[in-house]
């Protein structure tokens, strides 16, 4: 069974860019999350959607962060426009039930 | 404000030494309980969980982990360690909602190196 994927592993870009993170769960689990560690900090939560439909975003730092999930299977992240304190690495994981697994991750840099 | 605190930044340790590494959390209901390990170059791995029953749970690689309610904690140990256990530890709690929100609340993990 494939797990948790994350494209691109790695993204540079300019500050006032825009990026989009894609995040493809694991096959049947209707939960996926959205995590993002900055650096030296804890991994913070960002949101959660349970299908197609955002359960809870009330980690989403501000507006210029877009959560989709179309047709409750894959989900994109965009940053829009990225700032420098955006850098970090944004996790996804997806859920059955209790247990989230997680993907490898991508880590974005703002420069 | 509730949270996860985990006390250790950077643990070193030498091959075969015992390990504990503690992890304190704020919230008053019930919760589900992880640790996560993530190894150099590779994604967030489960090691272990507690939902209910037995407090000592037992998880991978020989790692186990026990729950004192009364102490708000849920320390990860193992008896003695490999230098293949060098990674970053990290402790997650998910309070329980009503309404079935299922975010983790991490703490601010723990670095384990071992020397062989």
């Amino acid at each position: 069974e494939a797990g948790v994927t994350q494209f691109p592993s790695h993204s540079v870009i300019e500050k006032g860019q825009t990026v989009t993170l894609r995040c493809d769960p694991i096959s049947g689990h209707d939960n996926l999350y959205w995590y993002r560690r900055v650096m030296g900090k804890e991994i913070k939560f960002l949101l959660h959607f349970v299908k197609e439909s955002k359960q809870d975003e009330s980690g989403m730092p501000n507006n210029r962060f877009l959560a989709e999930r179309t047709g409750g299977t894959y989900s994109t992240l965009k940053v829009q426009p990225a700032e420098l304190e955006d850098s970090g690495v944004y996790f996804c994981a997806s859920s059955q039930r209790d247990t989230q697994y997680f993907g490898p991750g991508t880590r974005l840099t703002v420069l | 404000a509730q949270s996860v605190s985990q006390h250790n930044h950077h643990v070193i340790l030498s091959e075969a030494a015992s390990l504990e590494l503690g992890c304190n959390y704020s919230y008053g209901g019930t919760v589900n309980l992880f640790w996560y390990v993530q190894y150099p170059g590779q994604h967030l791995q489960l090691l272990l969980k507690y939902f209910s029953g037995d407090p000592l749970v037992k998880g991978i690689k020989g790692f186990e982990a026990e729950f004192i309610k009364s102490k708000f904690s849920f320390n990860l140990r193992k008896p003695s360690v490999q230098w293949s256990d060098t990674a970053e530890y990290f402790c997650a709690v998910n309070p329980e909602f009503v309404g079935g929100a299922q975010k983790l609340v991490f703490g601010q993990g723990t670095r384990l190196t071992i020397n062989p």
